[in-house]
């Protein structure tokens, strides 16, 4: 069974730092690109980063680039987000989402994390 | 970047009844060399993440009910639910994944009339 458990979030003052992490278990990891995707208080869905399986290439929203780092131990099978200069608007319930599809990069998702709240506020 | 604009924002069915949710991108979203229609489509209910429903528009995820259908090519995708039920209350999203960065349409919240 495909697990992801998230772990790391809370409240942090706004241009603080937070890390996310996520365990993930149930499936070669290493095969799948892995992605953060939050959602807003009230808004919609909102893509974050995703990284591929080998680690190699990431990609990031504009509004979080040279923020936040998605970063991944194969070996350990842990999914991480490092979230820097954190904002108001980065408060989010936060998931980490597993690409359904072996080998791609950017596609959809098939199992996600139950989420974790991050708030950012003085 | 691609905008994914969904239609109505909110709907209210009669249980039994048919859910229909649009789902148009601002730029096709079909692979020419594959035909394939880079598009998905999540249910989220209350306090629990976002489940995968549809993806390449019109296939349907292992264990998701027949009720669940999804169709269109191009810039103009439809999510139908045939037959409404209680467990179907919920927010749907529709989500291109042809390329970076990957979006989201706005969500559409289905409740029961």
């Amino acid at each position: 069974e495909v697990q992801l458990l998230e772990s790391g979030g809370g409240l942090v003052q706004p241009g603080g730092s937070l890390r996310l992490s996520c365990a993930a278990s149930g499936f070669t990891f290493s095969n799948y690109a892995m992605s953060w995707v939050r959602r807003a208080p009230g808004k919609g869905l909102e893509w974050v980063a995703t990284i591929s399986g080998s680690g190699d290439n990431t990609y990031y929203a504009d509004s979080v680039e040279g923020r936040f780092t998605i970063s991944r131990d194969n070996s350990k099978s842990t999914l991480s987000l490092q979230m820097n200069s954190l904002r108001a608007e980065d408060t989010a319930v936060y998931y980490c989402a597993k690409d359904q599809e072996e080998g791609g990069d950017l596609n959809y998702f098939d199992y996600w994390g139950q989420g974790n709240l991050v708030t950012v506020s003085s | 970047d691609i905008v994914m604009t969904q239609s109505p924002d909110s709907l209210a069915v009669s249980l039994g009844e048919r859910a229909t949710i649009h789902c148009k991108s601002s730029q096709s979203v079909l692979y020419s060399s594959n035909n394939k229609n880079y598009l998905a489509w999540y249910q989220q209910k209350p306090g629990q993440p976002p489940k995968l429903l549809i993806y390449w528009a019109s296939t349907r995820e292992s264990g998701i009910p027949d009720r669940f259908s999804g169709s269109g090519s191009g810039t103009d995708f439809t999510l139908t639910i045939s037959s409404l039920q209680a467990e179907d209350v919920a927010v749907y999203y529709c989500q291109q994944y042809y390329s970076t960065p990957l979006t989201f349409g706005g969500g559409t919240k289905v409740e029961i009339k």
